[in-house]
């Protein structure tokens, strides 16, 4: 059975703090994603990967990096977390376009 | 750039009669794929159903349809039989299929609500 899972599905952190997201798929699936939801905003792009080490900027990148060391694996990262990164980021993983495995989700609150 | 647009923030149905939740997108690309998802207030993303830009049958998956319009480049879930737990939020979504790898991203609406009232 299709999974992808993320490290935690409630998190509170200060501001200032660095924060990591970690997303597993085991699926063998080469794109991974990562979104940000917020109400009235729908779905918003901040990375995306395409293959081990490779990565692109979505729509909203800002105060964001991302990892990839292993197909599997891909991580989100928040340098200094701010207020405004209160979120709910949801991973996601497809092979070829026709099919997007979304985790569980993850809510973030920066104090 | 690609855009999904989703002009109902919220819909309300009765149980029982069937519902359309209306969706529209914008494109350049003659490859791309259209997808619904619902959102339940758990948080979890769940797939309903798929439509490639090639496929001249709508789409069905159980009390799911996708009627796809092409030339309106509109792609309408219909649900019917509605049930109370079809209350969620609704999003539409588009990828594109450009080669390369790095062009399978996937774009969203902004969601309708859909209430089901017993």
């Amino acid at each position: 059975d299709v999974k992808v899972t993320q490290s935690s599905r409630y998190l509170v952190k200060r501001t200032g703090e660095k924060v990591f997201l970690e997303c597993v798929q085991d699926m063998d699936h080469e794109n991974m994603f990562w979104y940000r939801q917020d109400p009235g905003l729908g779905l918003r792009l901040i990375y995306f990967s395409y293959d081990v080490k490779m990565k692109e900027k979505g729509d909203i990148p800002e105060g964001y990096s991302v990892s990839r060391e292993k197909k599997e694996r891909f991580s989100l990262i928040l340098e200094s977390a701010s207020t405004n990164q209160t979120s709910m980021y949801l991973c996601a993983s497809s092979l070829f376009g026709t099919g997007y495995f979304f985790g569980p989700g993850t809510r973030l609150t920066v104090l | 750039a690609q855009k999904i647009t989703q002009t109902q923030p919220g819909m309300f149905v009765q149980e029982k009669e069937a519902v359309t939740l209306d969706c529209t997108y914008d494109t350049s690309d003659q490859s791309y794929g259209l997808f619904w998802y619902k959102q339940p207030s758990s948080g979890e993303m769940i797939f309903l159903i798929y439509q490639g830009s090639y496929d001249e049958q709508n789409a069905t998956e159980g009390r799911y349809s996708l009627n796809f319009q092409k030339a309106r480049k509109s792609a309408n879930l219909v649900i019917s039989a509605s049930q109370l737990g079809d209350s969620a939020m609704y999003f539409c979504a588009m990828s594109r299929y450009n080669s390369g790898g790095s062009n399978y991203k996937l774009t969203f609406g902004k969601g309708t609500l859909l209430t089901v009232n017993p």
